[in-house]
């Protein structure tokens, strides 16, 4: 059973510009979240995705979007990057069901904001 | 009231003795807990996880204690081996909140 992808892999871009993250989730996984990881705020839940429709969204500001495909893929979208963007960004994938728990993280998207 | 605490922020273990990392959280409502094992360059795993309404959960060598009155719970690694130095994270969810701690960094010395 193939895991989570994520892609790219890692990702340089300079402040004020913006970036697509793409999330693949497990085959029948229909819940996809995304998680922001830094040094100093650990792991922070960004939004969830079931069903191409937003489930559940976290503290962050409006330039962190979303949205999720027919076939349970993901992309995250960054505007207006800011150095404080810099980060491990995860995607997990679920089957959805309650509660909402993530059970498979992807390898992450490493994100660096110059 | 989301915020789940954790401590130690590392740790430092010989080989067989035992790992105990401690969590708290605020919000009665939470009432599911998991915890996860990350790997460097890895993501987040869902290693084990207990609902309030018990009080210790066992899978192989990794236990859960929960204390509902006190509102923290801890996970305890048995006979630790060098596999098992990792970054572990306990969660605290309700209904479709999530929230993480900021986790412990396990180092089991050979």
């Amino acid at each position: 059973k193939a895991g989570v992808t994520q892609t790219p892999r890692y990702l340089i871009k300079t402040r004020g510009q913006q970036v697509t993250l793409s999330c693949s989730p497990i085959s029948g996984h229909r819940s996809v979240s995304w998680y922001q990881q830094t040094p100093g705020q650990g792991l922070q839940f960004l939004f969830e995705y079931f069903s191409e429709t937003q489930r559940n969204k976290g503290n962050f500001p409006g330039r962190f979007s979303g949205r999720q495909f027919s076939n349970s893929r993901s992309e995250m979208n960054v505007s207006t990057l800011e150095l404080g963007d810099s980060a491990l960004y995860l995607c997990a994938s679920s089957s959805g069901t309650a509660p909402l728990v993530p059970q498979y993280f992807g390898p992450g998207t490493r994100l660096t904001v110059l | 009231q989301q915020q789940v605490k954790q401590s130690p922020q590392s740790l430092i273990v010989q080989k067989g003795g035992i790992s105990i990392i401690n969590c708290a959280y605020e919000n009665t409502a939470f009432d599911y807990f998991p915890w996860y094992q990350q790997f460097p360059g890895k993501g987040p795993a869902l290693l084990i996880a207990i609902r309030p309404d018990v009080s210790e959960k066992k899978e192989g060598r990794f236990t859960i204690s929960f204390n509902k009155s006190a509102k923290q719970f801890s996970l305890h690694i048995m006979d630790s081996q060098p596999g098992d130095s990792a970054t572990y994270f306990c969660a605290a969810v309700y209904g479709q909140n999530f929230v993480f701690g900021p986790g412990t960094r396990l180092s089991v010395l050979p």
